[in-house]
C-alpha cells in the first residue's frame, strides 16, 4: 500500500525557518515525482511544485519559486519542504501527494499525505 | 498559468438526487497525440485531504463509486454524482496537469 505520512503541525513565530518531512512507502520513492499542495484557512488548493527524488529535479509555481525549497532524501524515502523566513501568510495546512504515473510530471496527484498544519503568529 | 473556473460555488441536492459541477479551462486540456483530456477531479471532505476520483478527464480512480462519472473535452468538463448520499458532501476540485503550473480550480461546496 502507497502511503505518504507528513510530520506533525508546527506554531512558528514570523522570521524562523521552518523544514517539514512526507515520509513515503509501498513504493519506489525515486522514479515518481512528488509535490506539495497549500490550502490557506477556508480557502481552495494552491499547486506549489513537484520535485523528482531520482535526481531532485524541480518545478516550481511562480507563485512560490524562491519562497520554500523543495527537497527528497532518497536514503529515507522523504521529501521536504522549507521555509527560510517564516510570514504570518504562510499559515496553511500543506500537503504533499505522489503523482499518479512513474516518471511522469503530467499527471495528476494520487495518494496525499495527511497534511501538516502550519500556523506563523507572533 | 492556465486558469480554471468552476460552477456554481455551491449547490444543495436532496439524496438520492443528482449532482452536477462545472469546469472551465482557459486553454483546451486535449492533447491530440494521445487524445486525451489532461484534468482530475477531487474530493475533499472536512478535515481530510482531497480523495482523487477521476483523471483523463473521465476515468474512475479504483474503489470510487460509480455513481461519480466525468465528462468533457477541450475547455469544458462535467463531474456528475449520479444519485448523491451523505457521504458525498464534499467539496470539489477540478486540476489541469496539461502545464505547469498545474493548477486548481476553487472548489465547489455540495450540501445536502
Amino acid at each position: 500500500e502507497v502511503q505518504l505520512v507528513q510530520s506533525g503541525a508546527e506554531v512558528k513565530k514570523p522570521g524562523e525557518s521552518l523544514k517539514i518531512s512526507c515520509k513515503t512507502s509501498g513504493y519506489s520513492f525515486s522514479t515518481y515525482w512528488i509535490g506539495w499542495v497549500r490550502q490557506m484557512p477556508g480557502k481552495g488548493l494552491e499547486w506549489m511544485g513537484i520535485i523528482y527524488p531520482g535526481d531532485s529535479d524541480t518545478r516550481y509555481s511562480p507563485s512560490f519559486e524562491g519562497q520554500v525549497i523543495m527537497s527528497a532524501d532518497k536514503s529515507i524515502n522523504t521529501a521536504y519542504l522549507q521555509w527560510s523566513s517564516l510570514k504570518t501568510s504562510d499559515t496553511a495546512m500543506y500537503y504533499c501527494a505522489r503523482l499518479g504515473l512513474a516518471t511522469i510530471w503530467s499527471s495528476w496527484f494520487d495518494p496525499w499525505g495527511q497534511g501538516t498544519l502550519v500556523i506563523v503568529s507572533s | 498559468d492556465i486558469v480554471m473556473t468552476q460552477s456554481p460555488d455551491s449547490l444543495t441536492v436532496s439524496l438520492g438526487e443528482r449532482a452536477t459541477i462545472n469546469c472551465t479551462s482557459s486553454q483546451s486540456l486535449l492533447y491530440s497525440y494521445n487524445n486525451k483530456n489532461y484534468l482530475a477531479w477531487y474530493q475533499q471532505t472536512p478535515g481530510q485531504p482531497p480523495r482523487l476520483l477521476i483523471f483523463w478527464a473521465s476515468t474512475r480512480e479504483s474503489g470510487v463509486p460509480d455513481r461519480f462519472s466525468g465528462s468533457g473535452s477541450g475547455t469544458h468538463f462535467t463531474l456528475t454524482i449520479s444519485s448523491l448520499q451523505a457521504e458525498d458532501v464534499a467539496v470539489y476540485y477540478c486540476q489541469q496537469y496539461s502545464s505547469a503550473p498545474f493548477t486548481f480550480g476553487p472548489g465547489t461546496k455540495v450540501d445536502i
